[in-house]
């Protein structure tokens, strides 16, 4: 079964609206992250929240982490058009390997 | 813009024919990594490294292969392709030796079995 999930799949907004994406997952983990995917290429890395951690900020973007509901929340306010895109979680954890398991995905369209 | 990079970008094959994706990092990153997605899924680990010489299988059974003979080259290798192959290949690595965590991806290849 998926180590994370993700809701919704898709989210459509208008542009500087705010867009909120939840990440579930199963097990403990070492730390959880972020990755956008823009339509058929690679993933980037956006954030990194670490278990110890509850909220982290990088410019628009606010993640949260709350570990004993083992669930974590992306949020990007004052949303672009070039925000569109797929957004992952991921989560490690934590043994040998650094071995990342991704959830499904949102699909993010934000219009113009 | 991360340093890792992916060959062919596009690939169209017959079913049978042997096949070698390319992956290469400028970064000196310890680990690598390959995934397959399908359009609009998840990423599903097929291989990962450690280091030279190390090579381990992923979360997703693969028919391919790997090899790291050198820290910055991990090329994927399947010798009969299928049309159950034809998916999205992705190739990512990391830099443990500095307890970083993240993972930087290269552009993907994709691939389709005739």
């Amino acid at each position: 079964s998926q180590q994370g999930e993700e809701d919704p799949q898709a989210l459509s907004i208008q542009e500087g609206e705010n867009a909120t994406m939840n990440c579930s997952y199963k097990t403990s983990i070492n730390n959880l992250q972020w990755y956008r995917q823009n339509s058929g290429r690679g993933l980037v890395h956006l954030i990194l929240i670490r278990s110890n951690e509850r909220e982290k900020h990088s410019g628009r973007l606010r993640v949260t982490l709350d570990t004993s509901k083992k669930s974590s929340s992306l949020l990007i306010t004052a949303s672009r058009a070039a925000d569109t895109a797929s957004y992952f979680c991921a989560t490690d954890l934590g043994a040998s390997g650094s071995r990342l398991t991704f959830g499904e995905g949102t699909q993010l369209t934000v219009n113009p | 813009e991360a340093d890792i990079y992916q060959t062919p970008r596009y690939l169209v094959i017959g079913t049978g024919k042997k096949i070698t994706l390319e992956c290469s990092q400028t970064m000196g990153h310890d680990k690598m990594y390959w995934y397959q997605q399908d359009p609009g899924m998840e990423l599903h680990l097929i291989h990962y490294s450690y280091g030279v010489n190390s090579t381990e299988k992923g979360d997703l059974s693969s028919e391919s292969t790997v090899s790291r003979i050198r820290t910055e080259h991990f090329p994927l290798t399947l010798e009969s392709a299928r049309p159950s192959h034809t998916s999205q290949y992705l190739c990512a690595s990391s830099d443990w030796r500095r307890s970083s965590y993240e993972q930087y991806f290269g552009p993907g290849t994709r691939l389709t079995v005739t």
